[in-house]
């Protein structure tokens, strides 16, 4: 049973335009949420985290939201370029000794000129 | 420059052979993870080890195996038990998560095992 799902497999958007990535999950007990990027035949590199006690969290482009009553995060980022073009993997944890991660399925954005 | 290796990139298995996947870090992480990725799926966990010498079975244990005698080093072993190992495996690390120090995990860039 997948605990966190993203249900949107690609994404194409404009340069310079928004693109919001969603992510949800079914544990109440996650605390800890990431956001990772993939690009082809490379491993995930971390982008942004937020924990349950923001709803909110910045770091230049890219922004991510936290909604725990709907159990639901996106990533925004704004603006968008060729170069954010990639897998986007959401990923949660809950509060033990160590980051026992669970990740979703991947959203491939696709960024156009 | 600290990070994590895993070796080889590609990797070609005969049915019936073990092959071991090799997952180096110099990054002093107590916590070590492998994740296997198929097409259109997400990461799923197969083995993680949070100290040297001791692992644990994450979801998809069945047909590997590992080790941690090194905290440098976790290789992963695919065995002939693996009814479809075909896949990109991932290496992962991380510090120990303190109270008030939420840690990413970070990756290795993977190596795509295909069965000849």
């Amino acid at each position: 049973d997948q605990q966190v799902k993203q249900n949107s497999p690609s994404l194409s958007v404009q340069e310079g335009r928004i693109s919001i990535l969603n992510c949800d999950y079914t544990n109440s007990m996650f605390d800890y949420f990431l956001w990772y990027k993939k690009y082809p035949a490379e491993g995930p590199t971390f982008l942004i985290s937020i924990s349950s006690i923001k709803d909110k969290n910045e770091d230049g482009r890219f922004t991510v939201f936290l909604n725990k009553s709907a159990k639901h995060l996106s990533l925004h980022i704004v603006p968008s370029q060729p170069g954010d073009s990639a897998v986007y993997f959401c990923a949660a944890s809950r509060g033990y000794n160590f980051n026992k991660f669970y990740f979703g399925s991947g959203t491939k954005l696709n960024v156009k000129p | 420059d600290g990070g994590i290796t895993q070796s080889p990139k590609y990797l070609f298995r005969k049915e019936g052979q073990n092959v071991t996947l090799s997952c180096e870090q110099n990054l002093n992480h107590d916590a070590m993870y492998w994740y296997r990725q198929d097409p259109g799926q997400g990461l799923r966990l197969i083995y993680y080890s949070q100290i040297v010498n001791d692992f644990q079975k994450g979801d998809i244990a069945e047909g590997y195996s590992v080790s941690r005698e090194k905290k440098e080093s976790f290789p992963l072993t695919v065995t002939s038990a693996q009814k479809n190992p075909t896949a990109f495996y991932l290496c992962a690390s991380s510090p120990p998560r303190g109270a008030a120090n939420n840690q990413p995990q970070h990756f290795g860039d993977g190596t795509r095992l295909s069965i000849l």
